[in-house]
């Protein structure tokens, strides 16, 4: 069974500041790695995924992986309101997928 | 695309009566997957299958548990006898295959009573 360990929160960032969440998952053999938002009430929504070592960037998001460290992590640049929900770490093993138990965020206004 | 369909969004019933939660893939993705969903336990992975095969079904908590999937656009998740600590989110979600994310359905509330 693969760890996949994730702070709970809450963490809590002013508007428009540099939101980071955190991932560490305890199989050096996996090879995929995402990121699934999930606002209160409503189902996961993917919003990153990242193969290779180093960093990938889309809009505001970007995921850093360290396969090294087996660390895998989330940066939310101009963090807003709507960003407020729990961030799930998902890490793929051939077609099954381990979740850690999410990482609650709160943008304040 | 519809996205994955499931239903019913909340379902109430009693303990012992037989619970069947419904699915619906997004047409084309070969893998369908069932998850629940709790606070204490976060997303357990329950069972998932292949071109409507089962290929895994080591997360079905018990025997009461069973899912099948008849054809390519429809799946079914019965618990049969439901129990309190059945009370759970069940999500459905479908992939394409190697590579890639899933996508989740709306979920299942159920509350066992």
């Amino acid at each position: 069974q693969k760890e996949v360990e994730q702070n709970s929160g809450p963490l809590s960032v002013p508007e428009g500041a540099i939101a980071s969440l955190n991932c560490t998952y305890s199989d050096r053999v996996s090879q995929s790695f995402f990121w699934y938002r999930q606002y209160s009430g409503k189902s996961p929504e993917l919003i990153m995924s990242i193969y290779s070592n180093g960093d990938k960037e889309d809009g505001r998001f970007t995921a850093q992986l360290n396969k090294a460290s087996q660390y895998v992590s989330l940066l939310i640049r101009d963090s807003q309101p709507s960003d407020s929900a729990t961030y799930l770490c998902a890490v793929k093993d051939f077609n099954k997928f381990y979740f850690g138990s999410g990482t609650k965020l709160n943008v304040k206004p | 695309d519809a996205g994955v369909i499931q239903s019913p969004r909340h379902e109430v019933t009693e303990m012992g009566q037989e619970v069947t939660l419904r699915c619906k893939p997004i047409s084309g993705h070969d893998y369908l997957f069932w998850y629940r969903q709790t606070m204490m336990r976060g997303l357990e992975l329950l069972i998932y299958f292949n071109n409507n095969v089962p290929i895994d079904d080591s997360g079905m908590p018990e025997d009461r548990f069973s899912a099948k999937m008849p054809n390519a656009s429809f799946s079914t998740l019965k618990i049969q006898p439901s129990e309190p600590r059945d009370s759970a989110v069940y999500f459905c979600a479908s992939s394409p295959g190697q590579g890639g994310g899933y996508t989740f359905g709306s979920g299942t509330r159920l509350t066992v009573v």
